[in-house]
């Protein structure tokens, strides 16, 4: 089993969706977590780090549920530039680890 | 604001031969972290380093080694390189692991 496994894509939406990503981790003990964005070809950025009480930046929310060891990402009114691969990342045993990603597309 | 710094951006060896892929970043931090990406694998850590002096295994080290000489630079070096060593590398720093990561723009390689 990966340590850290994300909903397969590509997610194809139309502008003004609302898509959810979804993502799992097995290391009990990891402390930290992070949704990063990597645009085609390029190095990966960060989006927005989650917090057990959940965070919103605009029109992104993050969720974390520690008991289900599973972190959500919510992007509403979704926009052509937020067309891009998200990869779901934890920390575990001194280690960032990176889930595989899921490419979204969003389209006129 | 250099940030991290990778180099080369794009590389071609020849099967046997070896290199180094630099990495230097100018904000102090003390975790840098090396990874390869390839299509549909998302990014796999190859060798990890807590600072100066400490480096560890990553999930693919197989084929590759690190130094941690300094704060500020983390080579990575392919010993013989392999076709399956054909990938897009990235050097990443932080404060810790726990904090953002920031990430080189990445060197292309391809092992014919």
């Amino acid at each position: 089993r990966k340590e850290v496994e994300q909903d397969p894509g590509p997610f194809n939406v139309p502008e003004g969706a609302t898509v959810a990503f979804n993502c799992t981790y097995s290391n009990s003990a990891s402390q930290s977590f992070f949704w990063y964005r990597q645009d085609c070809r390029k190095e990966p950025k960060l989006l927005m780090s989650v917090y057990s009480s959940g965070n919103e930046d605009g029109r992104f929310t993050a969720q974390l549920n520690r008991a289900s060891q599973y972190i959500s990402l919510l992007i509403r009114d979704s926009k052509l530039s937020d067309s891009a691969t998200y990869l779901c990342v934890v920390t575990g045993w001194g280690k960032l680890i990176f889930g595989q990603g899921t490419e979204l597309s969003v389209k006129p | 604001n250099a940030g991290v710094t990778q180099t080369p951006k794009f590389q071609v060896l020849k099967t046997g031969q070896s290199m180094t892929l630099q990495c230097a970043q100018d904000m102090n931090h003390e975790y840098m972290s090396w990874y390869r990406q390839d299509p549909g694998m998302g990014l796999r850590l190859i060798h990890y380093s807590v600072g100066a002096g400490i480096t560890d295994q990553g999930e693919v080290p197989n084929g590759y080694n690190v130094s941690r000489s300094t704060t500020e630079d983390f080579p990575l070096r392919l010993l013989s390189a392999a076709p399956s060593q054909t990938s897009v590398y990235f050097c990443a720093s932080s404060e810790t692991v726990n904090t953002e990561a920031f990430f080189g723009q990445g060197t292309r390689l391809t092992v014919v």
